[in-house]
């Protein structure tokens, strides 16, 4: 098992750029889930899915659109980049109760 | 609506000492409770939950954590530190349904000095 995967790692955009961060996982886990972790506001819930097929709104979806077409992968899309979507990305998937993580997409948007 | 409040941004502890990492929450109805560490430059490690059943709840590492009900509080304890503890640790609630929607705390860092 790989686990959750993200992909990239770092990614620098200029603003207005559009640009998809990936996410994966081998668990077969039905629930997903994307946050965004900014210097002293803890983790903060984008979208989630819980299945294919089926997505719902976060705490700041704004700016951010998600898909699941499968079980295994869950890609965040940004439409146009901004400064302030400058951050660092996770994704989640769950079982029994207990959010696994993946390792993190650091976004930098000028 | 839920929350979550970590009331310390930093705690600081001599390696060997007991540690506590506070956290108080609010939720309507039976919460499920997380606690989880990151590393410098990692990913979220998950520690420990409470769902249901004893109050005392042990994690991986040698961490701990106490729910108490009528404080609405969960806080993080080790007996004994060591300088690898020293990381950002988060506090998080789920609602009872439980999709994957959690509320995280700001997170306190733990250093933990020889």
């Amino acid at each position: 098992n790989a686990g959750v995967t993200q992909t990239p790692k770092f990614q620098v955009l200029k603003t207005g750029q559009s640009m998809t961060l990936q996410c994966a996982q081998d668990m077969n886990h039905e629930y997903m889930s994307w946050y965004r972790q900014d210097p002293g506001m803890g983790l903060r819930l984008i979208h989630y899915s819980v299945g294919a097929g089926i997505t719902d709104q976060g705490e700041v979806p704004n700016g951010y659109n998600v898909s699941r077409s499968t079980t295994e992968d869950f890609p965040l899309r940004l439409l146009s980049a901004a400064p302030s979507q400058t951050s660092v990305y996770f994704c989640a998937s769950l079982l029994q109760e207990t959010q696994y993580f993946g390792p993190g997409t650091r976004l930098l948007v000028l | 609506a839920q929350s979550v409040a970590q009331p310390e941004d930093q705690v600081n502890v001599a390696e060997g000492n007991p540690l506590t990492v506070k956290c108080t929450y609010s939720v309507s109805g039976n919460p499920y409770l997380f606690w989880y560490v990151q590393y410098p430059n990692r990913g979220l490690q998950f520690l420990l939950k409470y769902i249901t059943g004893d109050n005392l709840v042990k994690g991986s590492y040698g961490f701990e954590a106490e729910f108490n009900k009528s404080q609405t509080s969960f806080h993080l304890k080790k007996p004994s530190a060591l300088v690898s503890d020293s990381a950002l640790y988060f506090c998080a609630v789920g609602g009872s349904s439980n999709t994957g929607k959690l509320i995280f705390g700001q997170g306190t860092t733990l250093q933990v000095k020889p």
